[in-house]
């Protein structure tokens, strides 16, 4: 199975900072037919199911804010929060769908103000 | 919009058995994968199984695999969670989620319900 590693597990950022997660995959989840990258992003507040933020790498769901962007490719992804807001604390986690089943996630990391 | 909701979560013993049960509305339940995915408590996600959209096809984690089942009634708008031989490990908030296109990536997801495997 595909492992993903996330860092940091955690981080403190000031309100309308920028907030920079990451994430590595054992290998490549890059389809090399279609040139896109089989990676999503995750959202999940306190109390919350998690969110779909971001799949194929970088394209952002329906609604969900423009200072959310992904970038990245083949092992390695960038989750980024340009200008971080109150509402954003919350654990973001990555997930894999390259090889399926499983579809691995990383373990997660904890965005929160500082 | 998507609805699904979870239920069947409580206290059980070890070696004994539960059924989850996540109703859905809000879309063509026939026409999607649903998937279980659970989160130990204080931990991460843990994808556990996916069915296919007409139940022909079925996977499971390894660590359930064997002891887990996974079904689904499409004339009931209904997903279910087999789970027997429960061990303490499996203690867990179990969410169901619908499957985009069947590529894994999960676009819904419900508030889960909470398993506690205890003696």
């Amino acid at each position: 199975d595909i492992v993903m590693t996330q860092s940091p597990e955690s981080l403190a950022v000031s309100l309308g900072e920028r907030a920079t997660v990451n994430c590595k995959s054992s290998q490549s989840v890059l389809y090399s037919s279609n040139n896109k990258n089989y990676l999503a992003w995750y959202q999940q507040k306190p109390g919350q199911p998690p969110k779909l933020l971001i799949s194929w790498a970088s394209t952002r769901e329906s609604g969900v804010p423009d200072r959310f962007s992904g970038s990245g490719s083949g092992t390695d992804f960038t989750l980024t929060i340009s200008g971080l807001q109150a509402e954003d604390v919350a654990v973001y986690y990555c997930q894999q769908y390259y090889t399926t089943p499983p579809g691995t996630f990383g373990q997660g990391t904890k965005v929160e103000i500082k | 919009q998507v609805q699904l909701v979870e239920s069947g979560g409580g206290v059980v013993q070890p070696g004994r058995s539960l059924r989850l049960s996540c109703a859905a509305s809000g879309f063509t339940f026939s026409s999607y994968g649903l998937h279980w995915v659970r989160q130990a408590p204080g931990k991460g996600l843990e994808w556990v199984a996916v069915i296919s959209y007409d139940g022909s096809n079925e996977y499971y984690a390894d660590s359930v695999k064997g002891r887990f089942t996974i079904s689904r009634d499409n004339s009931k708008n209904t997903l279910y969670l087999q789970m027997n031989s429960l061990r303490a490990e499996d203690t867990a908030v179990y969410y169901c989620a619908k499957d985009r296109s069947g590529d894994y990536v999960l676009v819904s997801w419900g508030q889960g319900t909470l398993v506690t495997v205890s003696s």
